[in-house]
């Protein structure tokens, strides 16, 4: 089955203790990225990258590292967790496409919940 | 500076009638709109989409209507399920870097739908 899938769904931390969200896709996609959702924000995209040790900023990278040693895997790293981390992360994948073409479909895994105290 | 604005929050329809959703723009940049849906619990999956030269497409019960000149779009669904009743995020798509399309999500609108 397709999918894209995160680890941990739910998690409670505190302020400065470093965690990674481990995001893995299953369609050989280039494409991979990483949002999170808040009230009143939507979906906002922290990082992506378009292949393999190639990442970039998205609009809000503050306090997010990511890496792309593979292409099925994507990691979300927050160094030193902060309460205003605290919100839904979505990681998506998709592939990309070429110019004159639409945006390739992405593909969202279901979410990870995260709460920092 | 919200490039995507979805100004209703919430929307209630009864079931089998129209569910008509907005969406508006600032960006005359973007070449594709596109709508996710997301119910509880999972994450958004792809709706429909409409290319910047098409005013309307449609596929089964949902459609999507694209007016350029006021930089607006809305998507129709009809009739309206209650299984239809989740979160509708409007995007907008825009090419960088000549690579790939980079999309901007609006902050969506709940839909419930009646039985």
């Amino acid at each position: 089955e397709a999918q894209v899938t995160q680890n941990p769904r739910y998690l409670i931390t505190v302020t400065g203790k470093k965690l990674t969200v481990t995001c893995s896709q299953n369609m050989n996609h280039e494409y991979m990225s990483w949002y999170r959702q808040d009230p009143g924000l939507g979906l906002r995209q922290i990082y992506y990258s378009m292949n393999v040790e190639v990442t970039d900023k998205g609009d809000v990278p503050e306090g997010y590292k990511v890496s792309r040693k593979e292409k099925r895997n994507f990691p979300l790293i927050l160094e030193s967790p902060s309460p205003n981390q605290t919100s839904l992360y979505f990681c998506a994948s998709s592939f990309i496409t070429k110019p004159g073409q639409g945006p390739g479909e992405l593909f969202f895994g279901e979410g990870s919940r995260l709460t920092v105290l | 500076d919200q490039q995507v604005k979805q100004n209703s929050p919430s929307l209630s329809v009864q079931e089998g009638r129209i569910s008509i959703l907005n969406c508006d723009y600032t960006n005359s940049m973007f070449d594709y709109f596109l709508w996710y849906k997301k119910y509880p619990a999972e994450g958004p999956t792809f709706l429909i989409s409409i290319s910047s030269i098409k005013d309307k497409n449609e596929d089964g019960r949902f459609t999507v209507f694209l007016n350029k000149s006021a930089k607006h779009l809305s998507l129709h669904i009809v009739p309206s399920q209650p299984g239809d009743s989740a979160v509708y995020f409007c995007a907008a798509s825009v090419r960088y870097g000549g690579a790939t399309n980079k999309l901007i999500f609006g902050t969506g609108t709940l839909l419930a739908v009646q039985p």
